[in-house]
């Protein structure tokens, strides 16, 4: 298996825009994870699916922001319209029902 | 709820001497804790977990954590550490009769010197 898949692994993108983000996470994985890291606020959860439903989104900062997940083996996590103060390094990881996460290598969001 | 606390922000040693990562956790069910490290523009990386079982778990390259439930903490220790040790360690603990969240630490960062 290829891991976590993220993409894109940059995205420059000006205030105001959408912004998409996609992860396939790996096979067999009942659990997906969207998480934010900022030199602020560290790792954040921002939302966690189990077999594609959503089960906690208490950490999606704003309405701008909104995740899916339309199947076993593809995700989103959209921002609209984007901030500046969305810049971050965003990370989707998966995992079994029990055990930990697999990472992706992450997307690193730039909002000017 | 569920939460983890890595006390320190940085730790640093001298390459050779032993290395303590500090985690301490709180959960309502039964916890599986792990620890994950992350080197720089990379994402995070798996190196050991306690689901049950022996208290003293060991991991990737010669980590190992002692799990105590009664001081509900999962230090990470290293007997001699490298130079290539230095990194961004985070603690996880996920609830695994409740909600099955994963929740991380803020992170420690590590470095040992030559």
């Amino acid at each position: 298996d290829a891991g976590v898949i993220q993409s894109p692994r940059h995205e420059v993108t000006e205030m105001g825009q959408e912004v998409t983000l996609r992860c396939k996470p790996i096979s067999g994985h009942d659990y997906l994870f969207w998480y934010r890291q900022t030199m602020m606020r560290g790792l954040e959860l921002l939302i966690y699916f189990n077999n594609n439903v959503p089960i906690d989104d208490s950490g999606m900062p704003e309405d701008r922001f909104s995740a899916k997940m339309p199947n076993a083996s593809f995700s989103t996590l959209k921002i609209q319209p984007s901030e500046p103060r969305d810049s971050a390094v965003y990370f989707c990881a998966s995992s079994p029902l029990s055990g930990g996460a697999f990472f992706g290598q992450g997307t690193r969001l730039t909002v000017v | 709820a569920q939460s983890v606390a890595q006390p320190e922000d940085q730790v640093n040693v001298a390459e050779g001497n032993p290395l303590t990562v500090k985690c301490t956790y709180s959960v309502s069910g039964n916890p599986y804790l792990f620890w994950y490290v992350q080197y720089p523009n990379r994402g995070l990386q798996f190196l050991l977990k306690y689901i049950t079982g022996d208290n003293l778990v060991k991991g990737s390259y010669g980590f190992e954590a002692e799990f105590n439930k009664s001081q509900t903490s999962f230090h990470l220790k290293k007997p001699s550490a490298l130079v290539s040790d230095s990194a961004l360690y985070f603690c996880a603990v996920r609830d695994m009769i409740n909600d099955y969240k994963l929740s991380f630490g803020a992170g420690t960062t590590v470095t040992v010197r030559a």
